[in-house]
């Protein structure tokens, strides 16, 4: 069990539709980060948000839309995916964002499949 | 480029200590050094983490070189269920990612 939760578990969607990620923490955190991780390879930096703020956009596709509503709260909008965006999609946390000494707590992830 | 080096794989038996080596030669004077692992199908999960001085938690204990060029992960009592990818990071080392994923050690725990 992790202290930061992702629905739904698993998500198949046509290249057409219009779903959404979501990620909850209840650990008082102000960072909250998603990656993508494709079969085999390590996870990768897509957003970082800070105190509900944008910190970073990784160059990713617009087609990918974060949105931090509240500090406990993290979603990932998707719309017109392609085929190749089927991954592993992870919520993270952590106490603040560029504090050297302040882990990242990991949720399982959804696994995307864009068919 | 995680700016860290670990062995791509290691064995170890069941009940022994398993040892992960990790080089960061370049690491600086405030940076510390993070070690997660990744189980199959799971998000990754923190371990341990360290500046300086040695580190010991429920999971595991990190020993770091005095001179922080390198240092090593133990986990004292290896189980089938630690089998998984362990990831060595030193975060912030390349800019503004908090955390960037190099290949890792695939660790195998046999029986």
């Amino acid at each position: 069990d992790t202290e930061v939760t992702q629905t739904p578990k698993h998500l198949v969607m046509g290249m057409t539709n219009k779903k959404s990620l979501k990620c909850e923490q209840h650990m008082g955190h102000r960072a909250m980060y998603w990656y993508k991780q494709k079969a085999k390879k390590p996870p990768e930096l897509m957003f970082v948000y800070s105190y509900e703020k944008l910190s970073i956009n990784e160059s990713v596709p617009s087609r990918f839309s974060p949105e931090c509503p509240n500090s406990s709260l993290l979603n990932l909008h998707l719309h017109a995916l392609q085929p190749e965006d089927s991954a592993l999609y992870l919520c993270a946390s952590s106490q603040a964002y560029r504090n050297y000494n302040s882990p990242l707590h990991f949720g399982n992830g959804t696994r995307l499949t864009v068919t | 480029d995680a700016k860290t080096t670990q062995p791509p794989s290691m064995d170890c038996a069941e009940g022994r200590a398993a040892n992960l080596p990790c080089n960061h030669s370049t690491i600086s004077g405030n940076e510390y050094v993070y070690w997660y692992r990744q189980i199959h199908s799971q998000g990754p999960q923190y371990i341990i983490h360290g500046l300086k001085n040695n580190e010991t938690n429920e999971m595991a204990s990190l020993i770091i070189t005095e001179d922080r060029k390198s240092s090593t992960l133990i986990l004292p009592h290896a189980t089938l269920r630690d089998t998984a990818v362990y990831y060595c990071i030193v975060p912030f080392h390349s800019g503004n990612t908090p955390l960037v994923f190099g290949k890792g050690t695939r660790l195998s725990v046999i029986a």
